[in-house]
């Protein structure tokens, strides 16, 4: 258990739908990043958040967006939703601290959710 | 554009063998080279993790070995056990201004069979 929790596990919707994917990070973590996994394009890179600000972007697309709250969870929320979004999509967390990196600084995933659009 | 390569993308080993999974990086920015393991229905897993001032890190049955010049890097399990088999992914990291960006491989499935 990597201490990263994400709600729900599996969300079935339809094409035009709108779904909001939650994540709450380790305790401790003050940095979140978003993936999306699909069998033919791996695992990308979407957003990332620091203490509730944007910290980096990825191959996000303007239909999605995410914001970190003050008790550092995390919203990913995918609009006008269409076949190809039908995906895996990770949360993961790590430490992150300001006024410098540090590449040892790991990123723990949850566990995903899977997205289903019918 | 793909700037982590990693192959191949399935790999079948026999128990007790040497699995063996290669990735290419073109950015010289990136600063750091962790590998995951996934498992069906899990999150990818920090496996292990090694810095490009380096060229051969061990853990355990885990081998990365880095070759700068070449910008490669490749994963060697030693001793192939069924329990290994998932998907591997390679990464480069890059950490700049407090952010980290981590780029990964497309993916190896491994399958160790008895």
């Amino acid at each position: 258990d990597s201490g990263v929790t994400q709600t729900p596990k599996h969300l079935i919707t339809a094409t035009g739908q709108r779904v909001t994917l939650r994540c709450s990070p380790r305790s401790g973590d003050l940095s979140v990043y978003w993936y999306q996994q699909s069998l033919d394009q791996g695992l990308q890179f979407l957003i990332q958040y620091y203490n509730g600000e944007e910290r980096a972007k990825g191959n996000i697309l303007e239909r999605f967006s995410a914001q970190q709250f003050p008790d550092l969870h995390s919203e990913l929320n995918l609009s006008s939703l269409e076949l190809g979004d039908s995906a895996l999509y990770f949360c993961a967390s790590s430490v992150v601290g300001l006024g410098g990196s540090d590449p040892t600084d790991t990123q723990y995933f949850g566990p995903g959710t899977r997205l289903t659009v019918l | 554009q793909q700037q982590v390569k990693q192959s191949p993308q399935s790999l079948i080993v026999q128990k007790g063998g040497i699995s063996i999974i290669n990735c290419a990086y073109e950015n010289t920015a990136f600063d750091y080279f962790p590998w995951y393991q996934q498992f069906p229905g899990k999150g990818p897993a920090l496996l292990i993790a090694i810095r490009p001032d380096v060229s051969e890190k061990k853990e355990g049955r885990f081998t990365i070995s880095f070759n700068k010049s070449a910008k490669q890097f490749s994963l060697h399990i030693m001793d192939s056990q069924p329990g290994d088999s998932a998907t591997y992914f390679c990464a480069a990291s890059r950490s700049s201004g407090g952010y980290q960006k981590v780029t990964f491989g497309i993916g190896t499935k491994l399958q160790v069979i008895p």
